[in-house]
Parts: structure tokens; C-alpha cells; sequence
């Protein structure tokens, strides 16, 4: 057991519909990070928080949002929902924001957009 | 894009034998680091090496770095089928004061009993 935690666990729902994954650290990381893993392209970096502000961007799109709360726990937000969006959410956190550091992952939410 | 690219990309070995996974990037680096992910489950951190180290060791692993050809290697020495999973290199190249970590695909690795 990493220590992070994610929900749901899983989430099915329908094309252009908006959804909310949340994350919660490992207690004391303040870092934040957030993946997208699918089948055909690997593990994507979506956006990286650090107490609560955002660090780093990667490939999200401009339907996908991410917020880091005063607590650290972490949501991103995913709208206009497409069947492409199919894919598993990761959250990872460290206690750095500046290396070099090890990321510890969450279980993960598999979200199926049908 | 990705910057680590792990080749091969799936490998099969009898239990007891040693497996090589390779990574490639392209770009400078700060440190590599190497995670596995069992199907379906989260990716968990294996070794940490710096771009001033060229080997390291933990436990059955052993994992080297050539920064002149921008490569690494994992090799898992006695294998067992539990070792059967992804695994990853993840490239940490500092950025604005900050470190930007990128995985590469992966090597899927069956370990047969």
C-alpha cells in the first residue's frame, strides 16, 4: 500500500458528460501529480500541484481541470467527455517538488466513457 | 512525446533466468528511475539512479546508466513469476527549478513458472 488514495475505484459514463476523480497524498507529501495510462499510449503526464499551486503541465487537454486543496488532496476534473478519454487516471505524490525525488502511485481510477 | 522508449517492449523468460530491460531517451537528464506496475495496479518505485552514478544495485536488481549514450539498463537476476509485470523507466529532468518526470511505454515481462 502506497499511502495515496483514489475515487472511485471505477466510473462508467456517457460521451460528453463531466466527471471528478479525487486523490489524497501520502501524509506529509505535498506534491501532486496526475497520469493518464491507456492502452495504446502509455502513461501520459497530465499536471503536477505543489501546496497547492500548479507546478507543471503536461499533454492535458483544455477539457481537463485540476485543482490541489488547502488539505493536499487533489481533483481533477474531466468534461465533454469523449469514448478517447477512455483510459486509467493515476495520482502519484512525493514530498518534493524540486528532485530528485520517487513518486508513490494510487490505485488508480478506470474510467470507461461509453 | 515520450522520452524514454524501453526496449523490447514485451519479453518472456523461464523463471530462473536473468531478465534485461533497456531504456533510450534522448535529452539530458537529472536522475532515471525505473518502476514496475503489476495489471491494472498502480506503478511502484524501484530504483532511483542519479545522472552522476553509472550502476546500482537493490536487491536482485541491478541498474546501470550510460549518459554518452543516453541509455539504462534493468537487470532482474533470478526470476520469479511474481516479478511478471510493466515495467517502466521514467526520465527527471529539471525544468524551471522544478523536475519534470516522463515514463516511457514499458516492457511487459512474463516470467513462466
Amino acid at each position: 500500500d502506497s499511502g495515496v488514495t483514489q475515487t472511485p475505484k471505477h466510473l462508467i459514463t456517457a460521451t460528453g458528460q463531466r466527471v471528478t476523480l479525487r486523490c489524497s497524498p501520502r501524509s506529509g507529501d505535498l506534491s501532486v501529480y496526475w497520469y493518464q495510462q491507456s492502452l495504446d499510449q502509455g502513461l501520459q503526464f497530465l499536471i503536477q500541484y505543489y501546496n497547492g499551486e500548479e507546478r507543471a503541465k503536461g499533454n492535458i487537454l483544455e477539457r481537463f481541470s485540476a485543482q490541489q486543496f488547502p488539505d493536499l488532496h487533489s481533483e481533477l476534473n474531466l468534461s465533454s467527455l469523449e469514448l478517447g478519454d477512455s483510459a486509467l487516471y493515476f495520482c502519484a505524490s512525493s514530498g518534493y517538488d524540486r528532485g530528485p525525488y520517487e513518486q508513490y502511485f494510487g490505485p488508480g481510477t478506470r474510467l470507461t466513457v461509453t | 512525446s515520450q522520452q524514454g522508449e524501453e526496449d523490447p517492449q514485451a519479453l518472456s523468460i523461464q523463471e530462473g533466468e536473468n531478465a534485461t530491460m533497456n531504456c533510450s531517451y534522448k535529452t539530458s537528464i537529472n536522475n532515471l528511475q525505473w518502476y514496475r506496475q503489476n495489471s491494472g495496479r498502480g506503478l511502484v518505485h524501484l530504483i532511483l539512479i542519479r545522472s552522476n552514478e553509472r550502476e546500482k544495485h537493490s536487491g536482485r536488481l541491478r541498474v546501470t546508466l550510460d549518459t554518452s549514450k543516453k541509455s539504462s539498463s534493468l537487470l532482474i537476476t533470478a526470476s520469479r513469476a511474481a516479478d511478471t509485470a510493466s515495467y517502466f523507466c521514467a526520465t527527471a529532468l529539471t525544468s524551471g527549478g522544478y523536475q519534470k518526470v516522463t515514463f516511457g511505454i514499458g516492457t511487459k515481462l512474463q516470467v513462466i513458472p
